[in-house]
């Protein structure tokens, strides 16, 4: 089966920088999907097609890819920010999707 | 507003079977792909299915091939989970989502989300 790994925590202090990865071996071929969680609530698409962001989602959100890596780039965090972060992608034909394990981003 | 909203999940015993609904409102759902998810407790997201806008392209998770059915009913603007010989493991919250559809194309990035029903499989 096709995986995605992501490091299970990252942790910044408000104001800075947080960058949050997500590798896995069809990430060249397929976009990938970022969804925030915050507890007791459902996901909610934060960059789609790696790079694009959704109307509503603030711009101190961004997506990047390289090679086998995306990454999602949260600037300016804020306290609100905190939350899961899940990668999303699918297998090299597209049939099968997948979701990253999650990264729990603290606001310290 | 766009909307989506699950029914159906409850208490059942292990090799039991669950009927999962998802009804949508505010857009044209005969126009979407449309999938499930599931996060058991504690857990992080796992994609369990999805299905093609006319109901002719389904797959599905190796955890619930063979268990598992979807399908839809586009004139009820519905999304059902068939979810039979249910495990202790299946025990999870179930989130119906919508799939990205942009300027004629599709892609599996979920826009709209559920707020999910919750099923426990317990004897």
């Amino acid at each position: 089966s096709y995986e995605l790994t992501q490091p299970p925590s990252v942790s910044v202090s408000p104001g800075q920088t947080a960058r949050i990865t997500c590798s896995g071996d069809t990430l060249p071929k397929q976009y990938a999907y970022w969804y925030q969680q915050k507890p007791g609530q459902a996901p909610v698409l934060v960059i789609y097609k790696d790079t694009e962001r959704p109307s509503g989602i603030p711009e101190r959100f961004s997506g990047s890819s390289s090679g086998t890596t995306v990454t999602l780039t949260i600037s300016g965090v804020q306290a609100e920010d905190e939350a899961d972060y899940y990668c999303q992608s699918a297998d090299s034909i597209g049939t099968l999707w997948v979701f990253g394990g999650g990264t729990k981003l603290t606001v310290l | 507003q766009v909307q989506l909203v699950e029914s159906g999940g409850g208490l059942v015993k292990p090799g039991g079977s669950l009927r999962l609904s998802c009804a949508a409102s505010g857009f044209a759902f005969s126009d979407y792909y449309m999938s499930w998810i599931r996060q058991a407790p504690g857990k992080g997201l796992e994609w369990v299915s999805y299905i093609s806008s006319l109901g002719d392209t389904i797959n599905y998770a190796d955890s619930v091939k063979g268990r598992f059915t979807i399908s839809r009913d586009n004139a009820k603007k519905s999304l059902y989970l068939q979810m039979n010989s249910l495990r202790a493991e299946d025990m999870a919250i179930y989130y119906c989502a919508r799939a990205l559809y942009i300027t004629g194309a599709y892609y599996y990035g979920l826009d709209v989300w559920g707020q999910g029903t919750t099923v426990t499989v317990s004897s």
